[in-house]
């Protein structure tokens, strides 16, 4: 069963950072780019980052430049966000999902199911 | 940035008939290998969201044939025919083009 888990939200206090998990089964991780996309409490979907399959290239969004990271570990199947200096608008739910195959790109197929960042004093 | 711009944001439907979503974006999709790289996306209440329709017009593993994705360059259209309940959602549009893959702001479906 081809799946993502997200892990790793919580609340935190503005200012400090947080990693975010993602873990893959199902398919052949290591041939897959992966996304991650926020939704701040009811907003729309925001694009956030991606990650080539073997991790040698990484994109963001201008506005989340400098201020987060994506990173794989392909021997784990797993992607991670970490989040810097967080601020409280950056409270949100934070998606990850499958991206380009290795046929090409069929659309983000496959979503997680969430997993909530609090950013409060 | 593609800005993503959808219309209606808010779609009253019957069930059984037809809607139809527009997206347009501020600069052409059409990519040099023919493809307009533009998604269609479904988020119901509560759930996380799925993929309807990719690179413009091929629907995604699993989605009834209710669906479909038409247009080329900056105007795109999702139509849905036969509505049933089970459709109501908010529907996205996505730009692949570039980085970064903006959205749009979001159609909300209601019966």
């Amino acid at each position: 069963q081809v799946q993502l888990v997200e892990s790793g939200g919580g609340v935190v206090q503005p200012g400090r950072s947080l990693r975010l998990s993602c873990a893959a089964s199902g398919f052949i991780f290591s041939t897959y780019g992966m996304h991650w996309v926020r939704q701040a409490p009811g907003k729309g979907l925001q694009w956030v980052a991606a990650i080539s399959y073997d991790g040698s290239k990484t994109y963001f969004a201008d506005s989340v430049k400098g201020l987060l990271s994506i990173s794989r570990d392909n021997s784990k199947d797993t992607v991670y966000l970490e989040l810097n200096s967080l601020r409280v608008d950056d409270t949100a739910v934070f998606y990850c999902a499958r991206g380009r195959a290795p046929a090409g790109y069929l659309g983000l197929d496959v979503w997680g199911q969430g997993t909530t960042v609090t950013v409060s004093s | 940035d593609i800005v993503m711009t959808q219309s209606p944001l808010s779609l009253p439907v019957t069930p059984g008939e037809s809607a139809s979503i527009s997206c347009r974006s501020s600069q052409s999709l059409l990519h040099s290998d023919g493809n307009n790289h533009l998604d269609w996306y479904l988020q119901k209440s509560g759930q996380s969201p799925h993929l309807l329709i990719y690179v413009g017009s091929n629907r995604a593993s699993g989605v009834p044939d209710r669906f479909s994705g038409s247009g080329s360059g900056t105007d795109f259209t999702l139509k849905i025919t036969r509505v049933e309940a089970e459709d109501v959602g908010v529907y996205y549009c996505m730009q692949t083009l570039q980085t970064p893959y903006t959205f749009g702001q979001g159609t909300k479906l209601e019966i």
